[in-house]
């Protein structure tokens, strides 16, 4: 399979703990957003990585939040001290060089209780 | 503030007939606009996109409008088969100022009837 992929696809969480999300984009694909759905909306920005430098963070992205590419190729999210708010569907995305379409992987729902 | 809009938050037609969604967006910085189809607990899936430098491109039965000067763009896919029922999303980027970051709708969930 040579399309994005995310790990978990599901996640349920008590309120106060930690959680990490993993993105491993098509490898060709330089470009890597993360982006977060909540019901009844569409996908919002989070934070964007050119290979390993992350360029762009939404002010969406609490200081709860840390997203990181350490050698340009998988991308993690972690959020700390988890909060009910923070229940949504969780999508990276990815494109290669100038091309403008970007590819969305299955997603993680987190939920936190 | 919502700068791109999908007024219809639902459309329903029959199989065989033509389906058409809207898009509207407020930000004259935006110049390139995307449709994706999205079921429940997936991931978007890239469907047609267009530049502002045209005002049409089709694939297939789906055909993507873009009108500039009233701000607005559309997707008809003709002609709607019941595997077309999903959520459809526009979204729009301005790949020269912000990386590329998608600005999304709020979606329209179509539904095809046999």
């Amino acid at each position: 399979d040579t399309g994005v992929s995310q790990d978990p696809r599901h996640k349920i969480t008590k309120r106060g703990q930690n959680v990490t999300f993993r993105c491993d984009p098509i490898s060709e694909h330089n470009r890597l957003y993360w982006y977060r759905q909540t019901l009844g909306q569409g996908p919002e920005f989070l934070t964007y990585f050119q290979n390993e430098a992350q360029l762009e963070k939404s002010r969406l992205l609490s200081d709860r939040f840390s997203a990181e590419r350490p050698k340009g190729s998988f991308s993690t999210l972690e959020i700390q001290r988890t909060e009910q708010g923070d229940s949504a569907m969780y999508l990276c995305a990815c494109r290669e060089g100038d091309q403008e379409t970007q590819y969305f992987g299955p997603g993680t729902r987190l939920l936190v209780l | 503030d919502q700068q791109v809009k999908q007024n219809s938050p639902s459309l329903s037609v029959q199989e065989g007939r033509i389906s058409i969604l809207n898009c509207d967006y407020t930000n004259s910085m935006f110049d390139y606009f995307l449709w994706y189809k999205k079921y429940p607990a997936e991931g978007p899936t890239f469907l047609i996109s267009i530049s502002s430098i045209k005002d049409k491109n089709e694939d297939g039965r789906f055909t993507v409008f873009l009108n500039k000067s009233a701000k607005h763009l559309s997707l008809h896919i003709v002609p709607s088969q019941p595997g077309d029922s999903a959520v459809y999303f526009c979204a729009a980027s301005a790949p020269g100022t912000s990386y590329g970051k998608l600005t999304f709708g709020q979606g329209t969930i179509l539904t095809v009837h046999p």
